[in-house]
């Protein structure tokens, strides 16, 4: 089946810093994927929608230049989160969809980076 | 906005006990999808409902799909404690495919 690989699953980085999350369709051509922002034992909450060769999607109170999304490749995006602070802090995740899968709103998730920003 | 309400947020049962999570909307949807997620891990998708009024069974675990497609139910037959997790329902978003999701349910079921 589809798999989403999510690099790194785990980064704790000091504060000023700025970190990139990457996010891999490894059997599929991905056109779009989506980033997410979950908070311990809390739904997902939709942050931006990365479209192949052309600029991201935010969603409201989403600051486009503090969360950088790359979508270079048909099999990768990247969430680069710039100047971390501690309120930053946060389980991330992404999402891509396998458009030769039955069902057009089948998404595939990432394993998720917990980042920690001290 | 398509707004999805889950409930409960939080269910603590024994095991062998059964639970009902509810997914409610005042917006159609044209699917619904089934999610459990683990610690530590990204969203696992159990079951998609498409059809207003479906029933779909995946062992001790059954999925309805209101007949008007605003809302859904998980019912959990005597559960067990490797059913503890966060479930999540989510609907696809009838502008550009998006998903939304509710706001989760912690299930944690007890030997």
């Amino acid at each position: 089946g589809a798999v989403v690989s999510q690099h790194p699953s785990r980064v704790i980085c000091k504060s000023g810093t700025s970190v990139k999350i990457e996010c891999r369709s490894l059997d599929f051509q991905a056109t779009t994927m989506f980033w997410y922002r979950q908070f311990p034992k809390k739904s997902l909450m939709l942050m931006a929608t990365s479209n192949e060769g052309s600029k991201a999607t935010y969603e409201q109170g989403v600051e486009k230049d503090k969360f950088l999304i790359n979508h270079a490749s048909l099999t990768l995006s990247t969430l680069t989160v710039t100047s971390a602070h501690p309120e930053d802090s946060s389980f991330y995740i992404c999402s891509a969809r396998d458009p030769a899968n039955m069902g057009n709103e089948k998404l595939f998730f990432g394993s998720g980076t917990q980042l920690s920003v001290l | 906005t398509q707004l999805l309400e889950q409930s409960p947020q939080f269910l603590s049962i024994q095991e062998g006990e059964n639970l009902t999570v509810y997914c409610n909307s005042s917006s159609v949807f044209s699917s619904l999808q089934w999610y459990r997620q683990e610690p530590g891990e990204g969203p696992v998708l159990l079951v998609t409902v498409v059809t207003g009024g479906e029933v779909k069974k995946l062992k001790r675990l059954t999925f309805q799909f209101g007949d008007a497609r605003k809302d859904s139910s998980l019912h959990i037959t005597a559960a067990q404690p490797g059913d503890t997790g966060l479930y999540l329902c989510a609907g696809a978003d009838n502008q550009g495919g998006k998903l939304i999701f509710g706001q989760g349910t912690e299930l944690s079921v007890k030997p």
